[in-house]
């Protein structure tokens, strides 16, 4: 069982808002730990798209924003796009199992 | 600009073992923590450990403790990840990963540099 909980899928329509929730517990989040964000195209590597909760790294859309608040954290996409199709996990520590964890992943669908 | 150079993919046999390296380029290598994260088919990211490769310390899944060893070689920038008693469960693509800031501040700030990815097949 993962330390951090994500709904298997999402979809919206071009242009909508989509939210993906991270639910984690006492030993990640409720800790202080921050939450990261990757997305993932089938056949590549992740790519780090939020770190430190709210916070992206160059060259990301500012579409895409983070935020954390107690045992949970979220992703949100604004203005949806085609291109925004993948998967996306969230990452943080966990001191309950002594190392890092990922989220179980979510599933984008662009209707 | 910074690299994570694996190598290349490997068929093994249940019960053997697997190492898998990873040599980086273009940053201070003794300056950032390097993870191992591995991915099944069709399945999710699963973190499995992590190296200081300034003082070599690690940290493992409990999961994975026993099974794994990660070690480095500052001569060649290089970090390796051993997997023994290989299963068919252990069929995922390898990825080693470097942590986003440097050693000296906290851990947890991300992972922004990914490598290739080598693709493990356990079959009999």
């Amino acid at each position: 069982q993962s330390a951090l909980t994500q709904p298997p899928s999402v979809s919206g329509a071009p242009g909508q808002r989509v939210t993906i929730s991270c639910t984690g517990s006492s030993s990640n989040f409720g800790a202080g730990w921050n939450v990261h964000w990757y997305q993932q195209f089938p056949g590549t590597a992740p790519k780090l798209l939020i770190f430190l909760d709210s916070n992206r790294p160059s060259g990301v859309p500012d579409r895409f924003s983070g935020s954390k608040s107690g045992t949970s954290a979220s992703l949100a996409i604004t203005g949806l796009q085609a291109e925004d199709e993948a998967d996306y996990y969230c990452q943080s520590f966990d001191f309950s199992l002594g190392g890092y964890a990922f989220g179980t992943g979510t599933k984008v669908t662009v209707l | 600009q910074v690299q994570l150079v694996q190598s290349g993919a490997e068929v093994k046999k249940p019960g053997t073992s697997v190492k898998v390296s990873c040599e980086a380029s273009g940053y201070i290598f003794t300056n950032y923590y390097v993870h191992w994260v591995r991915q099944a088919p069709g399945q999710g990211l699963e973190w499995m450990a992590m190296i200081n490769p300034s003082g070599g310390s690690t940290t493992y899944a409990q999961h994975m403790q026993g099974r794994v060893t990660v070690t480095r070689d500052t001569s060649t920038s290089t970090v390796y990840m051993e997997l023994r008693s290989l299963r068919s469960e252990d069929t995922a693509v390898y990825y080693c990963v470097r942590e986003r800031e440097a050693v000296i501040v906290a851990p947890n700030s991300g992972v922004d540099y990914w490598g290739q990815g080598t693709l493990v097949t356990v079959s009999s």
